[in-house]
């Protein structure tokens, strides 16, 4: 079975700053998909960035951004210009033959 | 605004007494799910309907039932809940599989006494 591995439970940054999450899955398929889920305090859960595997390319989504490695099956997740919105737990996902949440990063950012 | 909703937002039960909650979704989505989270934790897919067709995961104790009847609601049945059922239960929709963006409601807490 696949696995997600987030190996930072928790993360501060400094408002205006740029802070890097890391991911870390398993696999042993060449075709998958990952994703970054925020779910900010009381409030419920959305997509920050989606990457399809077989996309050469990093996905941006405004002020965020992937690191894709598959090679190194690493998926972290850049933010730049940190604002206090952004201050939430972040999931990082998988779905190849299963869909499978990582243990999640929780994001402080500091005014 | 197209969302989904879940209700109740809190919910107490008592330990054995069958609880219901509801999803509904005016996204149209083919897909619903269930998923349990607790504190501090990722949440766990329970089950999923693509369409009518109803997929259950390996782990998910037979405890939780679930029943689609139309395209826009989806209900979680907990037959007789104990104190380690208590979390928070996400619903969630999607337009095709797994592989598409998953919309969540803002979840149901349940409480169990």
């Amino acid at each position: 079975a696949q696995t997600v591995t987030q190996s930072q439970p928790e993360m501060s940054v400094q408002e205006a700053e740029t802070v890097t999450l890391s991911c870390t899955y398993d696999t042993s398929e060449s075709d998958y998909y990952l994703f970054w889920y925020k779910q900010p305090p009381s409030r419920q859960m959305i997509l920050v960035i989606r990457q399809e595997a077989y996309k050469q390319q990093n996905a941006t989504e405004n002020r965020f951004s992937v690191n894709f490695q598959k090679a190194a099956k690493s998926f972290s997740l850049k933010i730049s210009d940190s604002q206090l919105g952004d201050a939430a737990m972040y999931f990082c996902a998988y779905y190849g033959q299963n869909f499978v949440f990582g243990p999640g990063t929780r994001l402080s950012v500091l005014p | 605004d197209a969302m989904v909703i879940q209700n109740p937002r809190y919910q107490v039960t008592q330990f054995g007494k069958p609880v219901t909650l509801s999803c509904s979704q005016t996204l149209n989505h083919n897909v619903m799910y269930w998923y349990q989270q607790k504190s501090s934790q990722a949440p766990k897919l329970l089950f999923h309907y693509y369409d009518k067709d109803f997929n259950n995961e390996a782990d998910t104790p037979d405890n939780f039932q679930s029943r689609r009847p139309n395209t826009s609601f989806c209900f979680l049945d907990i037959r007789s809940p104990g104190l380690g059922d208590a979390a928070m239960y996400l619903c969630a929709t999607s337009r095709g599989g797994y592989e598409e963006t998953q919309y969540f409601g803002p979840g149901t807490r349940l409480l169990v006494l």
